[in-house]
């Protein structure tokens, strides 16, 4: 089955700062990859999703990823942080059947 | 404009008892999922469904049931709650496995 492994539970950065979340995956077939966002009491929603079109993937809110296949990761990057970016983040993988979740990054935006 | 209702949001319930937890959608998504969420492990798919009569276990089925008797509703059951089951569940749906899935807002649940 397929798997995502997220690199780090909590990342703090400045506003303004570079924010950089890890995501690995591992998948038999070519994965479908997804980062979700989720704010305090709430469901996730979409930030972006890698379907095997273009590698460089942008999303909402500023938010892009790139797929490297041959370091099978699937990170996020936004140039400059800012305060409303405070949340949680979650890498997804699916085979086309069920979709897998990391175990999330807790981002901290510090003024 | 629903998308995806979950009911309830919050429940208390004494280790043994039964429920169901309730999830429809409004989207005529073929595929639906549950997951329970806890602390430092992210979310874990219990159940999920491709389409109505047709249902799969994930990573944690255990203790949980599930039907899928019509294409907009998809049932989670608790047949003997435990108190490991305390969790947040999250019920998602999508067009497909490939395609982005919409979750609802979640039901928190505390089995004493």
């Amino acid at each position: 089955a397929q798997s995502v492994t997220q690199l780090g539970s909590h990342v703090s950065v400045s506003e303004g700062a570079l924010v950089l979340l890890r995501c690995n995956y591992s998948s038999s077939v070519p994965p479908y990859l997804f980062w979700y966002v989720q704010y305090p009491n709430q469901g996730l929603q979409l930030l972006l999703k890698y379907t095997s079109a273009a590698t460089l993937v942008k999303g909402i809110n500023g938010f892009e990823a790139e797929f490297k296949k041959s370091e099978t990761s699937f990170h996020l990057t936004k140039p400059s942080a800012h305060m409303s970016d405070a949340a949680e983040y979650f890498c997804a993988v699916s085979d086309r059947n069920d979709m897998r979740f990391g175990a999330g990054t807790r981002l901290t935006v510090k003024p | 404009n629903a998308g995806v209702t979950q009911t309830p949001k919050f429940q208390v319930l004494k280790t043994g008892q039964s429920m169901t937890l309730q999830c429809a959608q409004d989207m005529n998504h073929e595929y639906m999922s549950w997951y329970r969420q806890d602390p430092g492990m992210g979310l874990r798919l219990i159940h999920y469904s491709v389409g109505a009569g047709i249902t799969d276990q994930g990573e944690v089925p255990n203790g949980y049931n599930v039907s899928r008797s019509t294409t907009e509703d998809f049932p989670l059951r608790l047949l003997s709650a435990a108190p490991s089951q305390t969790s947040v569940y999250f019920c998602a749906s999508s067009d497909r496995g490939t395609t982005e899935a919409f979750f609802g807002q979640g039901t928190r649940l505390t089995v004493v």
